[in-house]
């Protein structure tokens, strides 16, 4: 089955410690991408990957970093978290960079304390 | 910067009437554009698109959008309401050019009324 694998789905964590979110996904797609959902503000992207070691800022990176080492993967890593890092986040993949859908992850909510 | 904007955070609507759902772009290009539903607890699900060509594009589960160049608008329509249409609705655009984001709106939550 053709999916996007986020973990883990619920986390909660105190401000300061380092937390990696994994995403994976099974299609053999180009373009992944992280985005931040709040209310009110819709989904914000925060970095999105190209390909196999090329990633690019979105509109929120502050505070984040990803990496993209192999195709399949592209974890969203906090390397000093803070409240207002409290989200909903999701990542997301399509086969090129333009004009495809993008395929969801479930999503992974993230309270910082 | 491009921006999209979904007109009504809020939309309720009783079942069997019509749902209209808005949504304007601002970039003078147009660019790729989409309509995602996200059920509660879940991550989004592509409705429908419009890449090029045939200005009135139909989706999954009834729904259909019409692209109006003149009016920068992508609004997202369904002639009778059901009860499983209550759900986020998130217009979302991407250029056909230049950078490589795509860009959400706020998002419109749909009620639906018995």
């Amino acid at each position: 089955e053709a999916q996007v694998t986020q973990n883990p789905r619920y986390l909660i964590t105190v401000t300061g410690k380092k937390l990696t979110v994994t995403c994976s996904q099974n299609m053999n797609h180009e373009y992944m991408s992280w985005y931040r959902q709040d209310p009110g503000l819709g989904l914000r992207q925060i970095y999105y990957s190209m390909n196999v070691e090329v990633t690019d800022k979105g509109d929120v990176p502050e505070g984040y970093k990803v990496s993209r080492k192999e195709k399949r993967n592209f974890p969203l890593i906090l390397e000093s978290p803070s409240p207002n890092q409290t989200s909903l986040y999701f990542c997301a993949s399509s086969l090129r960079l333009r004009g495809e859908k993008l395929f969801f992850g479930s999503g992974t909510q993230l309270s910082v304390l | 910067a491009q921006s999209v904007t979904q007109l009504g955070s809020h939309v309720s609507v009783s079942e069997g009437a019509l749902v209209l759902l808005r949504c304007n772009y601002s970039s003078s290009v147009p660019p790729y554009l989409f309509w995602y539903v996200q059920y509660p607890n879940q991550g989004l699900q592509l409705l429908l698109k419009y890449t090029t060509g045939a200005t009135l594009v139909k989706g999954i589960n009834g729904f259909e959008a019409e692209f109006k160049k003149s009016e920068t608008s992508f609004h997202l329509t369904k002639p009778s309401a059901h009860m499983s249409d209550a759900a986020e609705y998130f217009c979302a655009v991407t250029p056909h050019t230049g950078g490589f984001k795509t860009i959400f709106g706020a998002g419109t939550r749909l009620f639906v009324k018995a």
